[in-house]
Formats: structure tokens, sequence, C-alpha cells
């Protein structure tokens, strides 16, 4: 069974970072894509950040772009996401998915974990 | 960036059909995914590329795609299918990313 278990969220004031880590179970981590997606409350879905297997290309959302960090560990089955200059706007509830396919963002998502609350707020 | 436009609520009832539209420019050119989700969980995949289903999705969810619009068809609607649904593309006119929907609610009257 596939299994994404999202840690990391919590409190931030504006300005400030947070880490968020998802072990991944139940597949072969090193063999898929994976992403990070967010919902800020009562909003619908907004794709954040991804990274493909092998080299590792990583993509992102202009709204992230150069203050997010996607990376992944391939030892821990572990997916990433460094977040820095934190704004009010990043809160939300964001998911960690796996992709359908291996180097390629394109396929869709077939699995998400529950999700970790992210709030930022003096 | 591509914008992908719902129609903000459908309500249908039981046993009855239900279609949700996600519109875009030339988004017959993408592979369309749709995704379900109730309230307070994480999005389903229920559609990928354009029409087909993962396994463990009835038969009654359907998909299409062409020109600028890509549907999602519910067939003999349950009450259990109330949900958000997000239509989702790869978006590659700049650069790459994935792109929502702005998603519909479905209620089963």
């Amino acid at each position: 069974e596939v299994q994404l278990l999202e840690s990391g969220g919590g409190l931030v004031q504006p300005g400030g970072s947070l880490r968020l880590s998802c072990v991944a179970s139940g597949f072969t981590f090193s063999s898929y894509a994976m992403s990070w997606a967010r919902q800020a409350p009562g909003k619908g879905l907004e794709w954040v950040s991804g990274i493909v297997t092998g080299g590792g290309s990583t993509y992102y959302a202009d709204s992230v772009k150069g203050r997010f960090t996607i990376s992944r560990d391939y030892s821990r089955n572990t997916l990433y996401l460094q977040m820095n200059s934190l704004r009010v706007e990043d809160t939300a509830v964001y998911y960690c998915a796996k992709e359908r396919y291996r180097t390629s963002l394109k396929g869709g998502t077939d699995y998400w974990g529950q999700g970790t609350l992210v709030t930022v707020s003096s | 960036s591509s914008v992908l436009t719902q129609p903000p609520s459908v309500s249908v009832a039981p046993g009855k059909t239900a279609t949700i539209t996600c519109g875009g420019n030339n988004i017959g050119s993408k592979s369309v995914h749709w995704y379900q989700q109730k309230p307070g969980q994480a999005p389903v995949l229920v559609v990928y590329d354009d029409r087909d289903r993962p396994s463990g999705i009835p038969a009654r969810f359907s998909g299409s795609n062409s020109g600028n619009t890509a549907t999602l068809t519910i067939s003999r609607v349950e009450a259990g299918d109330e949900a958000d649904y997000y239509c989702q593309v790869w978006d590659t006119i700049s650069d790459p990313f994935y792109v929502f929907g702005t998603g519909t609610k479905v209620t089963v009257l």
C-alpha cells in the first residue's frame, strides 16, 4: 500500500522558514517523480513544485520560485520542501504527491498524502 | 500561464449524469487529469490522460478532451460522488508547471 506521510508544518512568522518532509513507503521511491501541492483554506488546489528521478530536474510554480526548494533523499525515501521568506499567502495545507511517471511530471498524480498545515502569521 | 476554467457548481439528481467542463486555450493538445476531493480529504485521481481510469475507479467516471474543452462525465450519479472536482494539465508554454482548474462543486440533490 502506497503511503505518504508529511510532517514539518506549523505556525511561522512572515519572513520565516520551514522545512516539510514526506516519508514514502509502499512503492519504489527512486522510480517515480514527486510533487508538492497546496490548498489555502477554502480555496482550490495549487501545484507548488516537482522533482523527477535521475538527474533530479526540479520545477516550481511562479508563486514560490526563488523561495522554495524541493529535494529528495533516496536513502531515506523522503521528499523535502524547504520554504524560505514565507508570506501570509503561503498559508495552506501542503500535500506530498507521487507522480505516475519516472522522468516527467505530465502524467498526473496518483497518490497523495493527507497533508500538513502551514500557517504564516504574526 | 494557462488558465483552466470550470463551472463553480453542478447539481445533479441521483442516477442522472453530471458533466463537468474544463476550458482552456487549445486544451485538446494536452493531457488532462481529473481529481475528486471530498471535504477534509486528500484529492483522488479519477481520470488521467484525458480518458483513462486508475484501478478502483468505477467505469461511471469517463473523460474526453477536444479543442478548447475537456469534460469529466459521471454517469448514474451516487450520493458518494458529492465532492469537489479539479482538472489539471502540464503546461509548457513558458517554464513548465502543472496548472489546476478552478474547481467544481458537485452536489447530489
